[in-house]
């Protein structure tokens, strides 16, 4: 049973760049979100997908947007990269309103 | 809205030895979840253990326990018989679970777990 998987694992992007990072929820479960963790700080939520729409949405730019496909695989993308978007992004993965939260190792994307 | 405080940046604790991790929270949600993550320094957030707010009895999983105090507002992280391995970032989490309630996990800010041999 694969867990929650994640890639890039790392990438290294310049400012003013577009990126996207991808993940594969857990088998079984239907729902994506998104967290951005920075250097010393806990997680913060950004998006989640269910049944292919943004069903929530933090307290981020327009800037971080996101896809959820059929098979509930997401992609997380990020326009005009700034050096403060550098930080660990991960992915969890749920059943829709349920309280089983799993995690993916994340991507760690540095903007230079 | 919710906060998590988690007021201890880093612990020390004996191996074999106990060890409580400290959480107290905020929300005005009726019902509400509380977890806490592991996180070693490879990154990945390792699910330990779920308290729902109407659980009349405290949360167990193995060597982990949660001492949840809800008149207190707090959500403390038991490890019992310390292992090296448990070395780690501690976060504590929590989210609303009534019908309209935002799922999203809140965090706190994270405790640094040091287990010395």
């Amino acid at each position: 049973d694969a867990g929650v998987t994640q890639s890039p694992t790392h990438l290294i992007k310049t400012r003013g760049q577009q990126v996207t990072l991808r993940c594969s929820p857990k088998s079984g479960h239907d729902t994506v979100s998104w967290y951005q963790q920075a250097l010393g700080q806990g997680p913060q939520f950004i998006f989640q997908y269910y049944e292919e729409e943004e069903r929530q949405r933090g307290n981020f730019p327009d800037r971080f947007s996101g896809h959820q496909y059929p098979n509930y695989s997401s992609e997380l993308n990020v326009n005009a990269l700034l050096l403060g978007d550098s930080a660990l992004y991960l992915c969890a993965s749920s059943l829709y309103r349920r309280n089983t939260i799993y995690f993916g190792e994340g991507s760690w994307l540095t903007v230079v | 809205a919710q906060k998590i405080t988690q007021t201890q940046p880093g612990m020390f604790v004996q191996e074999k030895e106990a060890v409580t991790l400290d959480c107290t929270y905020d929300t005005s949600d009726q019902s509400y979840g509380l977890f806490w993550y592991k996180q070693p320094s490879s990154g990945e957030m390792i699910f330990l253990i779920y308290q729902g707010s109407y659980d009349e009895q405290n949360a167990t999983e193995g060597r982990y326990s949660l001492n949840f105090q809800k008149a207190r507002k707090s959500a403390n992280l038991v490890i019992s018989a310390s292992q090296l391995g448990d070395s780690a970032m501690y976060f504590c989490a929590m989210m609303g679970i009534s019908s309209g309630s935002a799922r999203q996990l809140t965090f706190g800010s994270g405790t640094q777990l040091t287990v010395l041999p």
